[in-house]
Parts: C-alpha cells; structure tokens; sequence
C-alpha cells in the first residue's frame, strides 16, 4: 500500500540547516509527484515545494533561498534541504504525493522545532 | 503566486446544519481547487479535488463547486466527526498556495 514517512532531526540551531527524508514506498517517484508541505504550530499549511516525477523541480517563492528539494529513486527517497533556519521555521513538516489532485496521501508528519 | 482568500476564519454550527466555507483567488485557477480537512495532531485528509470531484469513500454530504476566481465548499447535515479545520488549496500553477483555513466548531 501506498506510504510516505518523514525522517529527520527534532531539534536544529538556529542559522543551521534541516535536513529531511520522505521514504515513500507503494509508487515509484518516477510516476507521481512528491510535496513537502509545513505547519507551524497552531497555524495554517504552507506549501513548500515539489519533486516532479521527471525530477523537476518547484519551490515556495518565500523560501525559495533557502530551500533544495531532491531525490533518490533507487531508494525511494525523497530530500529536503531548508537553510539558514530561524525560530519561525519551527512546524510540522509533512511529505505528501500528488496523483490527479494534489496530496491524496500524506506523511504522519515530523515535528521541527528551532531552538538554542 | 495566486492568493487564495479564504473565510471566514472560525465558523460556529449545531449538529444537521448546513455550512459553506469560500475562496476566492486572485486570478483564474481553471477549477484546480482541492479541500482538505484537518483534525488536531493529523495529517491532512483530502477531500475534494478539481472543484467538485469527491474523493472515494468521503461521504457526499460534503460538496464543492464554483469556477473562475470563486469557489465554495459546504457541508450539509454536520455531524460531530465533521469537527475540524478545512483548508482550500490551488493548484493550476505553481506555486501551488493554501489558504489561511476554517476551524469548524460546534454551536
């Protein structure tokens, strides 16, 4: 069945860089699109970017700076990179796959939080 | 980017109401709105896709419709597992854009 999981670290300094993994499993990223969407806490979503099946790339024009998506198809993987972080990037952030409409499955989500 | 106006913000209803929840975008988006239902401490579920394409297995008492830079969602006779917040999405072009989202709550 179709999965997505995120993995990364808890707990990143501020001015660091988070790193994070979505292992999809059930699809190949050959054949659909893969989001990394974030939520801060209380807050509302915020869409971040994508990973399109042919390896494309788009980003949230806010954080387009800082930010770098990619992906490794021979593991299933699916990467971000976010920059320079600062207490206000602490969220929730989920992986998710588009098929037709967007997000029809979604990570359980990894909870970030930038702090000293 | 394409800004989605959502509201209204909270919306308070008694069991069996009727609600709708609107957006509006600041340019035509081709009927590429999703609806999304968020309940505390979960991920995301969709619900409707492409204006008014109800997802397999979401109950037909939610709906979409709309076209141009408006759209709508509603629910009709809200049940208590309907309790949660719903947020709109555009995805004609990207970036893709969220709006600010509607907490549902019981009267």
């Amino acid at each position: 069945q179709v999965q997505l999981k995120e993995s990364g670290p808890g707990l990143v300094q501020p001015s660091q860089t988070l790193s994070l993994t979505c292992t999809v499993s059930g699809f190949s990223l050959t054949s659909y699109h893969v989001h990394w969407v974030r939520q801060p806490p209380g807050k509302g979503l915020e869409w971040m970017g994508v990973m399109w099946s042919d390896g494309d790339t788009s980003y949230n024009s806010a954080l387009k700076s800082r930010l770098s998506i990619s992906r490794d198809t021979s593991k299933s993987q699916v990467f971000l990179k976010m920059s320079s972080l600062q207490t206000e990037d602490t969220a929730t952030y989920y992986c998710a796959r588009e098929s037709g409409a967007p997000f029809d499955y979604w990570g359980q989500g990894v909870m970030v939080t930038v702090s000293s | 980017d394409i800004q989605m106006t959502q509201s209204p913000p909270s919306l308070s209803a008694s069991l069996g109401d009727k609600v709708t929840i609107t957006c509006q975008t600041s340019q035509n988006i081709n009927k590429y709105i999703a609806w999304y239902q968020q309940k505390p401490g979960k991920a995301p579920r969709l619900l409707i896709g492409f204006t008014s394409r109800l997802v397999s297995g979401i109950p037909s008492r939610f709906s979409g419709s709309g076209s141009g830079r408006d759209y709508s969602f509603s629910i009709s006779n809200v049940e208590s597992e309907d309790i949660a917040s719903y947020y709109c999405l555009q995805y004609d072009n990207s970036p893709y854009t969220f709006g600010a989202g509607t907490k549902l709550e019981l009267k």
